[in-house]
């Protein structure tokens, strides 16, 4: 297995809502990132778990608030967005300078 | 100023034409990532260099450590080559993006 995979692909919730989005890899990455991107510029690093510590937080509000239950698993989880927080959420992983392989991403639009 | 600088920033050219697109950086990087991203999907990792030249199928990556420089060249362009192409210079855990270049080919 070669693919970090992300879920939903898609999302729409309101401003009230809490959901969570969740990436998994099965290759036996020892770091995973969450990335936020809008549209037309590069992505932006949130979060970045190393040995299923948090490593480094990119000042991202409290709203969004990560989690690495397993060295597999990474979610993220979503309460009281803004409309301003729409945009596409990429989930990546790495094992040392071997590669990065991201998601697909999840586009998430707050209404 | 950026710490990678990536040019063009758009490209259109004909189906079957030679494209390059450059990549310089200014900060110290351990590798560096060439990505491509079709409209509205996800990040694929095309190659991963820290010296020397790659290829795979009608893609060519290289780079000069020396000068800081990164090169992505597509042969045979295709429409199904129409992508954003994203170069990254890595540290350890952190990734320097370029700013992107978005590339059409028309048939």
């Amino acid at each position: 297995d070669t693919e970090v995979t992300q879920t939903p692909k898609h999302l729409v919730m309101g401003m009230t809502n809490k959901k969570s989005l969740k990436c998994e890899q099965h290759m036996g990455h020892r770091a995973m990132y969450w990335y936020k991107q809008k549209a037309k510029k590069p992505p932006e690093l949130m979060f970045v778990y190393s040995y299923e510590k948090l490593s480094i937080n990119e000042s991202v509000p409290s709203r969004f608030s990560p989690e690495c239950p397993n060295s597999s698993l990474l979610n993220l989880h979503l309460h009281a967005l803004q409309p301003e927080d729409s945009a596409l959420y990429l989930c990546a992983s790495s094992q040392a300078d071997y590669g990065y392989t991201f998601g697909s991403g999840t586009r998430l639009t707050v209404v | 100023k950026n710490e990678v600088e990536q040019s063009p920033q758009n490209l259109t050219a004909q189906e079957g034409e030679f494209i390059t697109i450059n990549c310089s950086y200014s900060v110290g990087i351990s590798a560096l990532h060439w990505l491509q991203q079709h409209p509205g999907g996800g990040i694929v990792s095309l190659f991963m260099l820290s010296s020397g030249k790659k290829k795979h199928g009608r893609l060519i990556a290289t780079i000069n450590i020396q000068e800081k420089h990164s090169s992505l060249h597509i042969t045979a362009s295709h429409p199904r080559d129409s992508a954003v192409y994203i170069c990254a210079g890595i540290t350890g855990n952190q990734f320097y993006f370029g700013t992107g270049t978005s590339l059409t080919v028309i048939p």
